[in-house]
């Protein structure tokens, strides 16, 4: 299976500043059809599912604020958000659906400073 | 609207069985591979288990291969997790999710619980 590993477990960050998540995959996780990467990024809110912010490593989905973005390539993915606003205070997953079984980073809390 | 509703968790003691159930509409559900995702109370999400369009393609997360089986009805857009030999390491929030490279669209999960 391939290991999805968040850094870091957590984060504490001032409103309007940048906050940075990382995640690593133990293998490739490029998709030969496209040659894009299988990552996706998701924010869960206390109580509430989760919600896709990103597929395709860098790909927004419609609707999320401008201030997430997503990088990365190989083993190596990189979520941002550009200034932090108090909605964003949430736990975030990376996710890989390259190859069964899927899976999960084991999340980063992030937090207001 | 886009949604999934899912329903059918409880209590239930070791050893038992539960059928959860999954609901699709405002899209065309036999379009889209389908999948369980769960989460234990206070950790990470875990995939559970999905499904392909016409329900010939399934995959388990090692944990729960032999207990769980997962089946779909198009006609109804209805997803169905049937789980038994529940252990207490099973209890969860359930969610149902649509699987589109991503899961682009989450129900607010069912609740399992298994203890004596």
């Amino acid at each position: 299976d391939i290991v999805m590993t968040q850094s870091p477990d957590s984060l504490a960050v001032s409103v309007g500043e940048r906050a940075t998540i990382n995640c690593k995959s133990s293998q490739s996780i490029l998709y030969s059809s496209n040659n894009k990467n299988c990552l996706a990024w998701y924010q869960q809110k206390t109580g509430q599912p989760p919600k896709l912010l990103i597929s395709w490593a860098s790909t927004r989905k419609s609707g999320v604020p401008d201030r997430f973005s997503g990088s990365g390539s190989g083993t190596g993915f990189t979520l941002t958000i550009s200034s932090l606003q108090p909605e964003d205070v949430a736990v975030y997953y990376c996710q890989q659906y390259c190859r069964a079984p899927d899976t999960f980073g084991q999340g980063t809390k992030l937090e207001i400073k | 609207e886009v949604q999934v509703v899912e329903s059918g968790g409880g209590l239930v003691q070791p050893g038992g069985s539960l059928r959860l159930s999954c609901a699709g509409s405002g899209f065309t559900f036999s379009n889209y591979w389908m999948s369980w995702v769960r989460q234990a109370p206070g950790k990470g999400l875990e995939w559970v288990s999905n499904l392909n369009q016409d329900g010939t393609e399934k995959n388990y997360v090692d944990s729960v291969k032999g207990r769980f089986t997962i089946s779909r009805d198009n006609a109804k857009n209805s997803l169905t997790l049937q789980m038994n030999y529940l252990r207490p390491e099973d209890t969860a929030v359930y969610y149902c999710a649509r699987d589109d490279y991503g899961y682009d669209v989450w129900g607010q999960g069912t609740l399992v619980t298994v203890s004596s």
